[in-house]
């Protein structure tokens, strides 16, 4: 079973605050996605990264970093946070066998930025 | 790059009614398209998918439907139950068998099966 991890399921942080998220998968895979899911918005990628130390920007990048060091972890840096990164934050990694490209989600870390 | 449009954004039915879910997308290129099903408080999990080679896929009460001409692929519920009751996500990408698997995702739509 797949399972991907994330570091924390609530977290509250200050305004101007660093903040890192962090995704963990055992299964080898080797893209990685972070997305924000807002209420009648969908999920919207952040960054993505196809190997160990490769990083492509998604649909809003913007206050957003990433770095991915290790195969299994990705993280999600705001490097000074705002209010409106409010959200809920998913991380995705992705399956690919038999023509089937399945993305496997994390449970998902609600922030809340004050 | 791909733009993903989903509609409606709500529906409710009766139990046993039929949904369907409509999105369109604007890149001719996209390949391959798969629908997520999330349950209130849990992940998004992958429920079907179909790739642009194939114009209908069915598995028991869900099947979905692609017409690549006019660039749009439905999602069709049968006989719908309690908890087929979620937020329904249409996505579509291009994959080419390089390293890219970057999906684009619809807004969503709230089904409610209403007992």
């Amino acid at each position: 079973d797949v399972k991907v991890t994330q570091s924390s399921r609530y977290l509250v942080k200050r305004t101007g605050e660093k903040v890192f998220l962090e995704c963990v998968q055992d299964m080898d895979h080797e893209n990685m996605f972070w997305y924000r899911q807002d209420p009648g918005l969908g999920l919207r990628l952040i960054y993505f990264s196809y190997d160990v130390k490769m990083k492509e920007k998604g649909d809003i990048p913007e206050g957003y970093s990433v770095s991915r060091e290790k195969k299994e972890r990705f993280s999600l840096i705001l490097e000074s946070a705002s209010t409106n990164q409010t959200s809920m934050y998913l991380c995705a990694s992705i399956q690919l066998a038999g023509g089937r490209n399945e993305q496997f989600f994390g449970p998902g870390t609600r922030l809340t930025v004050l | 790059g791909e733009n993903v449009e989903q509609h409606p954004s709500t529906l409710s039915v009766q139990e046993g009614d039929s949904a369907v879910i409509k999105c369109t997308y604007s890149d001719s290129a996209s390949n391959y398209f798969p629908w997520y099903k999330q349950e209130l408080g849990k992940r998004p999990q992958l429920i079907i998918d179909i790739r642009s080679n194939v114009g209908e896929k069915k598995d028991q009460r869900i099947a979905v439907t692609l017409n690549k001409t006019a660039k749009h692929f439905s999602l069709h519920i049968t006989e719908t139950q309690p908890e087929d009751s979620a937020v329904y996500f249409c996505a579509a990408s291009f994959n080419s068998g390089g390293s890219n698997y970057k999906l684009t995702f619809g807004k969503g739509t709230l089904l409610t099966v209403n007992p």
